[in-house]
């Protein structure tokens, strides 16, 4: 089975500008997760969705917004990029809980998108 | 709020030895699951090991186990046989249990660089 799959993987972009990551999730798996990266502040949570609905949000600003399509697949798009947006985003997809058993909520990660903004 | 500790920034080990990486977490959760999740050079996060908080018996995958003590709220991961491939960082990561409003979101440790030498 694939596994969780995202693209570009890697982007450079100048403040200002904006970017859409792109992130298919392993089939049968309904939610999808993205977490941003960083030296300084580790990794944390973006959002969260299922069924094209976004369930969980994490503390960042609005400048950063996702969507999930029929099929599953995510986007999450940051607009007038910072300095500080450089990170590696890096999404997961899962079995939301109440499905699949055991393995429900267990989050498997894609290779992530490296974003350098300059 | 949950919040996840790595007190080790760094550990390192001899190819063939076990080592031990500790993590501590903070929750006023009862149901909620735990994981250990690996990030060799490439970046990639691999999945090491899952625990959820209702089941007693410590869970093991292959030469990695846990100690997971929920009283104490530690949940610690032993490698045995240590192989170079091992090299990595690892991150200990919390998630509630169904409910709530807490969909898809993982709290992650800041990580512990382990180092693996022929």
């Amino acid at each position: 089975k694939a596994g969780v799959t995202q693209t570009p993987r890697y982007l450079i972009k100048t403040r200002g500008q904006q970017v859409t990551l792109s992130c298919s999730p392993i089939s049968g798996h309904r939610s999808v997760s993205w977490y941003q990266q960083t030296p300084g502040q580790g990794l944390q949570f973006l959002f969260e969705y299922f069924s094209e609905t976004q369930r969980n949000k994490g503390n960042f600003p609005g400048r950063f917004s996702g969507r999930q399509f029929s099929n599953s697949r995510s986007e999450m798009n940051v607009s007038t990029l910072e300095l500080g947006d450089s990170a590696l985003y890096l999404c997961a997809s899962s079995f939301p809980h109440g499905l699949a058993g055991g393995q429900a909520d267990t989050q498997y990660f894609g290779p992530g998108t490296r974003l350098t903004v300059l | 709020a949950q919040t996840v500790t790595q007190s080790q920034p760094e550990m390192s080990v001899q190819e063939a030895e076990t080592v031990t990486l500790s993590c501590t977490y903070d929750t006023s959760e009862n149901n909620y699951y735990l994981f250990w999740y690996k990030q060799p050079p490439s970046r990639q996060m691999i999945l090491v090991i899952r625990q959820e908080a209702y089941k007693q018996q410590n869970a093991t995958e292959n030469r990695f186990s846990v100690n997971f003590q929920k009283a104490a709220k530690s949940f610690s991961l032993k490698i045995s046989d240590s192989q170079l491939g091992d090299t990595a960082m690892y991150f200990c990561a919390f998630m509630k249990g169904a409910g709530g409003t807490s969909y898809g979101k993982l709290t992650f440790g800041q990580g512990t660089i382990l180092t693996v030498h022929p």
